[in-house]
C-alpha cells in the first residue's frame, strides 16, 4: 500500500478554513483516499473518502488532482471542537487500514 | 444501533493473569478488527476477522488470542502479557469485506500490564 505523509501538526484559529495535504506517491489505480478523525482516548471516526477530483460532504471536503499523488483535506470554518488528530490513509479494501504519523490539528480561541 | 461498544474501559492486570476484552456491534457488519494504539502513535493493525474467520494476523505474538463467537461479538484474550503491551485496544467493524466501506471504531479498552 502507498505510504502517505503528511504534516506532524497545524495551527488554526475559530472559524478559519483549515487545509491539510497528504502525498501518496505511490498510490495505485485501485486505491481510495480516506480520511480519518481520532479524539484523544476515542476511537478513530470516519470524515471522507474519494476516488479523484472533488468529493464534499456535510463535515469536510477532499480535494484529488488528476495525478492522484496528493489530496488535501479541507475543514471550513473549524471550531475548537475540530482539535483532533487526522490520519490520512491509502485504501485498497475495506480490510487493511494502515495508518500514518496522522497530523495534530490545534484550534485555538 | 450505529455503534460499536467495548468492555471494559479499563483494565489493570500483571503479567500472570488472564483477561479477556469484549467487543459488541449489532449494525450487522460481517467484518471485524482489533487494533492496538501505543500512546501518541496511529492505530495498528492486529487481526481481521471476515464472516466469523480469521483472514489476517498481523503477526501478533500468541499471548494474544482473538476470539469471534458470532457476527456480533469479538473477543480479544490476553495471558501472559508485558508492561510494553500496555495500549489502547480498539475494536472495529465494516459492512463487507473487501471493498472500500469505512470501519466504524469502537472507543478502545485502555490496558495497563504491571
Amino acid at each position: 500500500l502507498a505510504k502517505t505523509t503528511q504534516p506532524i501538526s497545524m495551527d488554526s484559529y475559530e472559524g478559519q478554513e483549515v487545509n491539510i495535504t497528504c502525498s501518496h506517491n505511490n498510490i495505485a489505480t485501485n486505491d481510495y483516499i480516506t480520511w480519518y478523525q481520532q479524539f484523544p482516548s476515542q476511537g478513530p471516526r470516519f470524515i471522507i473518502q474519494g476516488y479523484k477530483t472533488k468529493v464534499t460532504n456535510e463535515v469536510a471536503s477532499l480535494f484529488i488532482p488528476a495525478d492522484r499523488k496528493s489530496s488535501t483535506l479541507s475543514l471550513p470554518r473549524v471550531s475548537l471542537s475540530d482539535t483532533a488528530v487526522y490520519y490520512c490513509l491509502v485504501v485498497r479494501s475495506s480490510y487493511k487500514l494502515i495508518f500514518g504519523s496522522g497530523t495534530r490539528l490545534l484550534v485555538r480561541p | 444501533d450505529t455503534e460499536v461498544t467495548q468492555t471494559p474501559k479499563h483494565l489493570v492486570m500483571g503479567m500472570t493473569n488472564k483477561k479477556s476484552l469484549k467487543c459488541e456491534q449489532h449494525m450487522g457488519h460481517r467484518a471485524m478488527y482489533w487494533y492496538k494504539q501505543k500512546a501518541k502513535k496511529p492505530p495498528e493493525l492486529m487481526f481481521v476477522y471476515s464472516y466469523e474467520k480469521l483472514s489476517i494476523n498481523e503477526s501478533v505474538p500468541s499471548r494474544f488470542s482473538p476470539e469471534c463467537p458470532n457476527s456480533s461479538l469479538l473477543n480479544l484474550h490476553l495471558h501472559a502479557l508485558q508492561p510494553e503491551d500496555s495500549a489502547l485496544y480498539l475494536c472495529a467493524s465494516s459492512p463487507t469485506s473487501g471493498t472500500y466501506n469505512e470501519q466504524f471504531f469502537g472507543p478502545g479498552t485502555r490496558l495497563t500490564v504491571l
